[in-house]
């Protein structure tokens, strides 16, 4: 079974531009998460998807940040536009709706880098 | 304060060691407890569930105490390959959230 994949691995771009992340769940799981990890700090949530509807969005930043999953299958999250504080690695994880345990599966991450 | 609070080593031990992690956490509401893995630029893997009784998965057991808000991780006879970050997780699930709320990772180096 193919796990949760991210694209891309890694991106680089200038202050003021926009860059959009990908992430798609392992097939069937309804439940999708977006979390990060800047330098020297702890993963922390930014958001939760049940399907297409944004079930909690508390940890997201600012309003530079915006998540899409349409359909309720692949995620999107873009952020426009990004300024240096944005720099960390962006993980994704997906969990199977009704596991007791709330197992949640992570993908590779993308690392940006905002220069 | 962080939510969760771990040491962040390293912890540099033999081959064949015994070693054990602690982690607190400070809301009490706090329901669901995990120990992860990770590995250096790779994602975190779920190691073990953390279950009020305690519980064992071969070399390694967890144990939680409620009352004092922490958890432990014990790793017998180490092994090379267990050198990673093993991440301190809890998640509020019956406030309906499912955010993971993590430590910031102790690292263990295990040597030959």
């Amino acid at each position: 079974e193919a796990g949760v994949t991210q694209f891309p691995s890694h991106s680089v771009i200038e202050k003021g531009q926009t860059v959009t992340l990908r992430c798609d769940p392992i097939s069937g799981h309804d439940n999708l998460y977006w979390y990060r990890r800047v330098m020297g700090k702890e993963i922390k949530f930014l958001l939760h998807f049940v399907k297409e509807s944004k079930q909690d969005e508390s940890g997201m930043p600012n309003n530079r940040f915006l998540a899409e999953r349409t359909g309720g299958t692949y995620s999107t999250l873009k952020v426009q536009p990004a300024e240096l504080e944005d720099s960390g690695v962006y993980f994704c994880a997906s969990s199977q709706e009704g596991r007791g345990d709330n197992e949640q599966f992570f993908g590779p991450g993308t690392r940006l880098t905002v220069l | 304060r962080k939510e969760v609070e771990q040491d962040p080593g390293p912890f540099n031990v033999p081959e064949g060691a015994t070693v054990a992690f602690n982690c607190t956490y400070s809301n009490s509401a706090s329901q669901s407890f995990f120990w992860y893995r990770q590995d250096c630029r790779k994602e975190p893997k779920l190691l073990m569930s953390v279950y009020s009784s305690g519980n064992e998965d071969g070399r390694f057991t967890a144990q939680l105490n409620r009352a004092s808000q922490y958890i432990s991780l014990l790793i017998r006879d180490s092994k090379l390959s267990d050198s990673a970050t093993y991440l301190c997780v809890v998640n509020n699930r019956d406030t309906g959230r499912r955010a993971l709320t993590f430590g910031s990772g102790t690292r263990l180096q295990v040597q030959p």
